[in-house]
């Protein structure tokens, strides 16, 4: 099983739509789990962190399954704006103390909201 | 807010010939990654310093070498650039520590074209 994989996509929804994604990830100790957005040719910006059971903020809702090891994003009334990539991260698990987070990216899912 | 900078934006190297790019993180940020990003992938980690001393490897060429400056600054030296090279790079910083902080804010990438 590879580290993270996600729904390989692209989705396509109207304005309005709710819409979900999936994304598994193969080291079941890992803590932390974060979800990025990702606009054409610019930089990952953090979207969702998910430390517990989920994280919503506003129309975003991040759900962790610890025992399928899987975490989900979902979006609800989708915007134009949300036509992105969006990128699943799990960091490897360490209790060093030290800083070494190398993040490992899904692939991304193409998210375009249509008018 | 401050983030991370990186420069340059843009730059076009031949074959063969060396580049450097910079990275400055976000102030008080002690820990800087650099990934690259090929066109149509997902991000790649490169290398990892924490506190000045390199914390982590990843797929990072022995032609590439890094180091964390005494500001926390980081350069990524490339030489003798082959055309699978060409790539946006990435440069985040976070703050060290355990399990929930760490979280990584990435720059606006340096986008490196060989010719």
């Amino acid at each position: 099983r590879k580290e993270v994989e996600q729904d390989p996509g692209p989705f396509n929804v109207p304005e309005g739509a709710t819409v979900a994604f999936n994304c598994t990830y193969s080291n079941s100790a890992s803590q932390s789990f974060f979800w990025y957005r990702q606009d054409c040719r610019k930089e990952p910006k953090l979207l969702m962190s998910v430390y517990s059971s989920g994280n919503e903020d506003g129309r975003f809702t991040a759900q962790l399954n610890r025992a399928s090891q899987y975490i989900s994003l979902l979006i609800r009334d989708s915007k134009l704006s949300d036509s992105a990539t969006y990128l699943c991260v799990v960091p490897p698990f360490t209790n060093s103390g030290g800083s070494n987070y190398k993040l490992t990216f899904g692939k991304g899912t193409l998210l375009t909201v249509n008018p | 807010a401050a983030g991370v900078i990186q420069s340059p934006r843009h730059l076009i190297k031949e074959k063969r010939e060396t580049a450097t790019l910079k990275c400055y993180p976000i102030p008080r940020h002690d820990t800087v990654y650099w990934y690259q990003q090929g066109p149509g992938q997902d991000p790649q980690f490169l290398i990892s310093f924490y506190e000045k001393m390199q914390s982590d490897k990843g797929s990072i060429p022995d032609r590439f070498s890094a180091q964390q400056f005494s500001d926390y600054h980081s350069e990524l030296n490339m030489s003798s650039l082959e055309l699978g090279d060409s790539a946006l790079y990435f440069c985040a910083s976070s703050l060290g520590g355990r399990l929930r902080s760490g979280t990584q804010y990435f720059g606006p990438g340096t986008r490196l074209t060989v010719l």
